[in-house]
Parts: structure tokens; sequence; C-alpha cells
């Protein structure tokens, strides 16, 4: 299971676009890349998964270089709501057990 | 989206007693499901991977005899903490792993013990 690094905290404001970058040097082939988001005293929500290149849904994006040793979480015009912990994950996605770093805490200022 | 419930999402015991937790995977079958352990500004911690019909493979420092899992269906995985103490308060999250491989998280558990 590849370990991922992620800057502990970042602070932003309403309306701003956040990036949140996370290192995975060893990732494998078959790995994918997957963003978690957190709540106090929720479970973990998933946010996007993508494998290589770009992936948009209607929450994030997520940019990934072509070597894969890292990947971005991009949050567009965020809010107060967006307060949260935000886990990257790295894993083949075939009944890989799950292995959560210490994820980022962003907070999001008025 | 798929959805994954927990029951109870929080309970209080007394020291020296046990606690159910029931994980339910509700608009689809797992055949495995994992058990989180989170204390508070934590990450979560991985204790358990739950599989259908078999035994449940337990991560390193966890005991297998204090925090029991049965996946008794394809839909229902239970953790229970037995002999429970106050080192053992914690919120327990649940996964549920789809056929496609995607997984799903419980609304989590807040166990009290005191």
């Amino acid at each position: 299971l590849a370990k991922t690094t992620q800057p502990i905290s970042m602070d932003s404001y309403e309306g701003q676009e956040v990036n949140i970058t996370c290192s995975h040097n060893n990732i494998a082939t078959n790995d994918y890349i997957t963003w978690y988001q957190q709540f106090p005293s929720q479970g973990p929500r998933f946010i996007i998964q993508g494998y290589k290149t770009k992936v948009t849904n209607e929450v994030a994006s997520l940019f990934i270089p072509a070597d894969r040793k890292s990947s971005t979480l991009s949050l567009p015009r965020v809010s107060l709501s967006d307060t949260a912990v935000y886990y990257c994950l790295v894993g083949g996605g075939r009944d890989d057990k799950i292995i959560f770093g210490k994820g980022t805490r962003l907070h999001i200022l008025p | 989206g798929a959805v994954v419930s927990q029951h109870p999402s929080w309970v209080i015991c007394k020291s020296g007693t046990s606690v159910k937790i029931e994980c339910r995977s509700l608009d689809f079958q797992a055949t495995t499901m994992f058990w989180y352990r989170q204390f508070p500004k934590q990450s979560l911690m991985l204790m358990a991977t739950s599989n259908e019909g078999s035994k449940a493979t337990y991560e390193q420092g966890v005991e297998k005899d204090k925090f029991l899992i049965n996946h008794a269906s394809l839909t229902l995985s239970t953790l229970t903490v037995t002999s429970a103490h106050p080192e053992d308060s914690s919120f327990y999250i649940c996964s549920a792993l789809r056929q496609d491989y995607e997984q799903y998280f419980g609304p989590g558990t807040r166990l009290t013990v005191t």
C-alpha cells in the first residue's frame, strides 16, 4: 500500500479555489487515487477517484501528472461548509483495504 | 449513491459490559466490510477486514478476542466490543465494499464507556 503525504492543515476564504496536493511516490501500477471528505463525528464521504490525467465531477477536480507520484484535489469556489478533513488514499480498489493517512484539515474563513 | 448504515449511532455503557455495533449495506451486497476506529483529532485506524462466511482478518495490535467481528450475511457485519473499558471509548466506523470495488462508509458509532 502506497504511503501518502499531505499538508496537515490549510486555510482559505469563501469563494476561493482550494488545491490540496498529495504525494504518493511509491504508487503501484494498478493503484487508484481516491479522495474522501470527513466532517466531525461522521463517516468519510467519497469525493473523487482517478487513475491518471484529470477527472472532474460535480464537486471537485482531480489532477494527476504523468508520473502519478502526486495528485491535486481542486475544490472550486469553496464555502464555509467545505471546512472538513480531506484524505488522499492510494490503493488497488480491488478488495484492497484502505489505510488512511493523517489527512488535511481545511478551514474555510468568511 | 450506495448507503451504509450503522446502529446504534451512539452508545454509553458501563465498564466491563459488552457492546454490539451493526453495519449494514442497505442497497447492495458486500462480501467484504471493514471496521475502523477513530480517536478525537486523529485519522481513521483500520481494525479489521470482515469477510462474509469466513473469519475476520485483524490488523496488527488489534485484539481479536476483544473486538469480535461476525459477517453474518452479505449485508450485515457486527463488531462486538467485549468487556469494554474507558480506553475503548472511540468513534467506530465501518465501510462496505461494493461489487464494483468502490467502498462506502457508514456514519459511525460513538462509543462511550463509563
